[in-house]
């Protein structure tokens, strides 16, 4: 079991760049999360999916974060156009059924 | 809506210490309730969870918790902390609807 799978583990893109960050779930997981992590604001759910389709998108800030899941095996989250104060790290977590969450190793995006 | 809650923004231990991490969540129906771990530098990791059963839930390394349902409280506790356990404890909530929910987190250091 190779585990959550995040890639890159660090981004480092200019102001107005589009940022893409991929993650793998664990092989019959049938939830993945995306999450936010910040010194001001904690950890914050973004989105998750049940079953590849999206369930609750109220955590996605606005309108320049967009994510997708195409397949059981893969996930992606969007930035466009990207700001400094997206700046954080983004975790990505998967389970099977609801229940306990294995995170990936996330993404640190620096946005300057 | 759902919330979790922890009172405790940062404590500081010294070793042998015992520690009490409390957390408290709002929700009205079935819940599951987890701490996780996050060490520096690395990402969250399950502790112990309760789903039912036996209360008070037995995890790794040592830490317990108990799940005082009139409270709607699930504290987690430690007999004697070590300067390993210094990193940040999240408490979380996962309702029926897949969706989990963390606290803000506590930041333990426990000094040498």
């Amino acid at each position: 079991d190779a585990g959550v799978i995040q890639s890159p583990r660090h981004e480092v893109t200019e102001m107005g760049q589009e940022v893409t960050l991929r993650c793998k779930p664990i092989s019959g997981h049938d939830y993945l999360f995306w999450y936010r992590q910040t010194m001001m604001r904690g950890l914050e759910l973004l989105i998750y999916f049940n079953n590849n389709v999206p369930i609750d998108d109220s955590g996605m800030p606005e309108d320049r974060f967009s994510a997708k899941m195409p397949n059981a095996s893969f996930s992606t989250l969007k930035i466009q156009p990207s700001e400094p104060r997206d700046s954080a790290v983004y975790f990505c977590a998967s389970s099977f059924n609801p229940g306990v969450l294995h995170f990936g190793n996330g993404t640190r995006l620096t946005v300057t | 809506a759902q919330s979790v809650s922890q009172h405790n923004h940062h404590v500081i231990l010294s070793e042998a210490a015992s520690l009490e991490l409390g957390c408290n969540y709002s929700y009205g129906g079935t819940v599951n309730l987890f701490w996780y771990v996050q060490y520096p530098g690395q990402h969250l990791q399950l502790l112990l969870k309760y789903f039912s059963g036996d209360p008070l839930v037995k995890g790794i390394k040592g830490f317990e918790a108990e799940f005082i349902k009139s409270k709607f409280s699930f504290n987690l506790r430690k007999p004697s902390v070590q300067w390993s356990d210094t990193a940040e404890y999240f408490c979380a909530a996962l309702t029926n609807a897949g969706k989990s929910t963390f606290g803000d987190g506590t930041t333990l250091t426990v000094k040498p």
